[in-house]
């Protein structure tokens, strides 16, 4: 079995200040990695993926995760927030053999300060 | 354009009325799944399913029913709904072979 811990519930950072969210996962296979976006009254959206290869994997608008195996990490990072990115963010795991179930952590709410 | 929709948007409903909250996708995609939102707890699957009469329980299955009759629909059943089951429910498709899930705009239910 899975599990992802999202190690802030909240992360407050100004406009134009680079942004960290970090993910930790735990797994006795090897797993494929998610980072979803659900902004304010909307449903996820992906934003990045690791399934394999490169470790340093980029994203839509700008942001970028790294999978550090030896860590069992996933943190997202962008280097300028935007008042745009004002969202939840949700790290997400699943089994690499079948991918049926897709684990979630608790969700990281990232509020940009003008 | 392709899309998971899922209805009704909003529910409140009263303890043990029976209601069904529908799924359908145009993407022809072979897995759906549902998921609960709960503040602080994430998202967490209740069913899934990964074809046509092919479906599976997942993490907290308890309360729930589904059906996959057809290819594009997935319903979620709550028999008899609890307050318990008062949360936020998404569901979600893929392609076999692709790992991106699609979700739908989310149902609000709220169990009196």
């Amino acid at each position: 079995a899975q599990s992802v811990t999202q190690l802030d519930s909240q992360v407050p950072v100004f406009e134009e200040a680079p942004v960290e969210l970090r993910c930790n996962y735990s797994s006795s296979v090897s797993v494929y990695l998610f980072w979803y976006v659900q902004y304010p009254n909307q449903g996820l959206q992906l934003l990045l993926k690791y399934l394999s290869g490169s470790t340093l994997v980029k994203g839509i608008n700008g942001f970028e995760a790294e999978f550090n195996k030896s860590q069992t990490s996933f943190h997202l990072r962008k280097p300028s927030v935007h008042i745009s990115d004002t969202a939840e963010y949700f790290c997400a795991v699943s089994d690499s053999r079948g991918a049926q179930k897709l684990v979630f952590g608790q969700g990281t709410r990232l509020t940009i300060n003008p | 354009e392709a899309q998971v929709t899922q209805n009704p948007r909003y529910l409140i409903t009263v303890t043990g009325k029976k209601l069904t909250v529908t799924c359908s996708q145009n993407m022809n995609h072979e897995y759906m799944s549902w998921y609960r939102q709960d503040p602080g707890l994430g998202l967490r699957q209740i069913y899934y399913s990964m074809n046509v009469e092919v479906t599976d329980k997942g993490d907290v299955p308890e309360g729930y029913k589904v059906s996959r009759k057809e290819k594009r629909n997935f319903p979620l059943i709550l028999e008899s709904p609890s307050p318990n089951q008062t949360s936020l429910y998404f569901c979600a498709s893929r392609a076999s072979g692709f790992y991106e899930q699609y979700f739908g705009p989310g149902t609000r239910l709220t169990v009196t």
